[in-house]
């Protein structure tokens, strides 16, 4: 089944403490992002990569890590949570980079950082 | 940061209504619009990908229009019924950038 796999799906942690949001694609797919959603507000993007080691910042990259060694894989890294990075996460996937492709959305990690 | 406003906020209609909903975007240097259908505690699911002024695309009992001269797009459902409850994104990419601006999600109730 083409999916875009998020780990963990929930996820407590304190500030300061290091932690990585997996996201993986099965579609071969050249094109992943990461989102936010924050109460009131349209998703935001964080960071895109066009392909592998390809990566460029979005509208708040502020305080966030990725890293494209593979094509499939698209982590999100928060080296030092901090409580303002309490949100909704989604990875998403599309076939090139090109904006006129749908993009796959995975299912979402919801963070809290205390 | 591009503006992409989508209205109403909200709607709830009763199931066998028809209703539609709008999102604006920026006339000039448009690329593509797209619209997701999200619904609670699921991750947002594509419906359509418009590029082309005057585009009309149709699945099932949802379909959208799109006027990229006045920055605007309607997505219309006819019939609704209560699984066609969630929230209805758009997202506006312009020309040579590869980050969509998203709108706020109009949220649609039906009521049995």
């Amino acid at each position: 089944e083409a999916q875009v796999t998020q780990n963990p799906r929930y996820l407590i942690t304190v500030t300061g403490k290091k932690l990585t949001v997996t996201c993986s694609q099965n579609m071969n797919h050249e094109y992943m992002s990461w989102y936010r959603q924050d109460p009131g507000l349209g998703l935001r993007q964080i960071y895109y990569s066009m392909n592998v080691e390809v990566t460029d910042k979005g509208d708040v990259p502020e305080g966030y890590k990725v890293s494209r060694k593979e094509k499939r894989n698209f982590p999100l890294i928060l080296e030092s949570p901090s409580p303002n990075q309490t949100s909704l996460y989604f990875c998403a996937s599309s076939v090139t980079a090109g904006m006129n492709t749908e993009a796959f959305f995975g299912q979402g990690t919801r963070l809290t950082v205390v | 940061i591009l503006n992409v406003e989508q209205s109403p906020q909200s709607l709830h209609v009763q199931e066998g209504d028809s209703t539609n909903f709008t999102c604006s975007f920026p006339s000039s240097n448009f690329y593509a619009l797209h619209w997701y259908r999200w619904e609670t505690a699921k991750s947002p699911e594509a419906l359509f990908v418009m590029t082309l002024n005057g585009d009309e695309k149709k699945k099932g009992r949802i379909s959208a229009t799109l006027n990229t001269k006045e920055g605007y797009s309607y997505l219309y459902i006819k019939g609704s019924q209560p699984e066609d409850s969630a929230t209805y994104l758009c997202a506006f990419s312009s020309g040579g950038s590869y980050i969509p601006t998203f709108g706020r999600g109009t949220s649609l109730i039906v009521h049995p």
